[in-house]
């Protein structure tokens, strides 16, 4: 059974880049892709992206010129970068697989929270 | 705004029914399989539904989806306080080339 892992600094300054990883455990993405959903808190759910086994890739149009989601070689480790950081990406962001050709996300992160604040 | 609509909160007793329906387009539900989550309080969101109408393993059978059009519905029957969560719906949206999520919707046993 996969298992997903986000991690990261729960802390960064307005203007800078929000990196997180999510370490992939149990079984393999082969054949699925790993996206990046964010909530900020006491609100809904926005999708931020996606990477393919493949190397792959799909953004939220309003996030596209700013987000960066990526594979490492091994296919364990899924990276999320948001350059230009406001308080406005405030929020719990999760790792989540999702089924290429299919339009649900089936195994989630617990999440990690990333605060944007001088 | 999101993309899909759904209605802010719903209540019911105890072993009531209800229903939390989720308004989209061609572009999205109108075309693609619809999908909902469970999140209950401090916790990450769960499937509930896929594919419209299926569960996952281990989903009682007091939740059941369909779709129509560009709309589509939950069903939760036989209420449990421990149903007392925010719900979403999702799916694909072919103009956006992105995912999609409803606003969600506090479900309230009360």
């Amino acid at each position: 059974q996969m298992q997903l892992q986000e991690s990261g600094p729960g802390l960064v300054k307005p203007s800078e880049t929000l990196s997180l990883t999510c370490t992939v455990s149990g079984d393999s993405i082969s054949d699925n892709y790993c996206a990046w959903i964010r909530q900020p808190t006491g609100k809904g759910l926005e999708w931020i992206g996606l990477v393919e086994y493949s190397g792959k890739t799909a953004y939220n149009p309003t996030l596209r010129n700013r987000v960066t989601i990526s594979l490492d070689t091994s296919k364990k480790k899924v990276f999320l970068d948001l350059r230009s950081a406001t308080a406005a990406d405030t929020a719990v962001y999760y790792c989540v697989r999702g089924y290429i050709g299919a339009d649900y996300l089936d195994v989630w992160g617990t999440g990690t929270t990333v605060t944007v604040s001088s | 705004q999101s993309v899909l609509t759904q209605p802010p909160s719903v209540s019911a007793a105890p072993g009531q029914k209800v229903t939390i329906s989720c308004s989209g387009s061609s572009s999205n539900i109108g075309n693609k399989y619809v999908s909902w989550y469970q999140q209950l309080p401090g916790t990450a969101p769960k499937l509930l539904i896929y594919d419209n109408n299926k569960r996952p393993s281990g989903i009682p059978d007091r939740f059941s989806g369909s779709k129509s059009g560009t709309s589509a519905t939950l069903y939760i029957t036989g209420l449990q306080t421990g149903d007392e969560a925010n719900y979403y719906c999702g799916t694909w949206d072919t103009s956006l080339s992105a995912g999609v999520f409803g606003g969600g919707t506090k479900l309230t046993v009360l």
